[in-house]
């Protein structure tokens, strides 16, 4: 099974649409987060949550929401869709607190891209 | 803000030979981790090493921790064409960076 699994795998749409991205783990982990890959494989932490409250919100454009339904889910949506938008997202979950000492497991990414 | 930096950004050695990466880090650390990522997957965890450990190993990985110089290197012994990935290095705490990671190629 896997574990932390994010759907869709690739994304390519128009400027100025809304997308959005979902994410779930099986692992039983209290933290999830998102992060965003760009082009020189820097990966930047956009959002974490613990117990689906918000945690770490990084400098991101409020059109990026992220929502938590429960702990095993943590979904990104985002409004009106930019050029600057395409990268690869990158979804994970760790146990216990943000950025404690327990690994995180990294979901295989969603690929975006705006035209 | 960026913590854990790696060197080289690109290395290639052929198969069985040894392969080191090294990261340099600013602030004072709980532990540091080391992640793989294969071309077109999320990243895989490999190995943590804390604060108070200087050396660490795992099958064909030894990882060390110089604290004083706010360095560590990872080793992979024997490299195998699998090993062909970026490796990152990630702090904690405080780091909401990787990148940009050192490509590895191991050829046949």
């Amino acid at each position: 099974d896997t574990a932390v699994s994010q759907t869709p795998k690739y994304l390519v749409t128009q400027m100025g649409n809304d997308k959005s991205i979902k994410c779930e783990q099986n692992l039983g982990h209290d933290t999830m987060y998102w992060y965003k890959q760009d082009s020189k494989k820097f990966l930047k932490i956009m959002f974490s949550y613990n117990n689906k409250e918000l945690i770490i919100n990084e400098t991101v454009p409020n059109r990026f929401s992220p929502k938590s339904p429960d702990k095993a889910h943590l979904n990104l949506h985002i409004n009106s869709l930019e050029l600057g938008d395409s990268a690869v997202y990158f979804c994970a979950s760790s146990q216990g607190q943000s950025y404690s000492n327990q690994p995180q497991h990294f979901g295989d990414g969603t690929r975006l891209s705006i035209l | 803000s960026q913590q854990g930096e790696e060197d080289p950004q690109a290395l290639s050695i052929q198969e069985g030979e040894n392969a080191t990466m090294n990261c340099s880090y600013k602030t004072s650390i709980n532990n540091l981790q080391w992640y793989r990522q294969n071309s077109g997957r999320g990243l895989v965890h490999l190995i943590l090493i804390r604060s108070n450990e200087r050396e660490k190993h795992s099958g064909r990985l030894r990882v060390t921790l110089d604290t004083s110089k706010k360095s560590s290197s990872l080793l992979i012994t024997a490299s195998r064409a699998a090993d062909t990935a970026s490796y990152f290095c990630a702090t904690v705490p405080q780091n909401f960076v990787f990148g940009p990671g050192t490509r590895l190629s191991v050829l046949p």
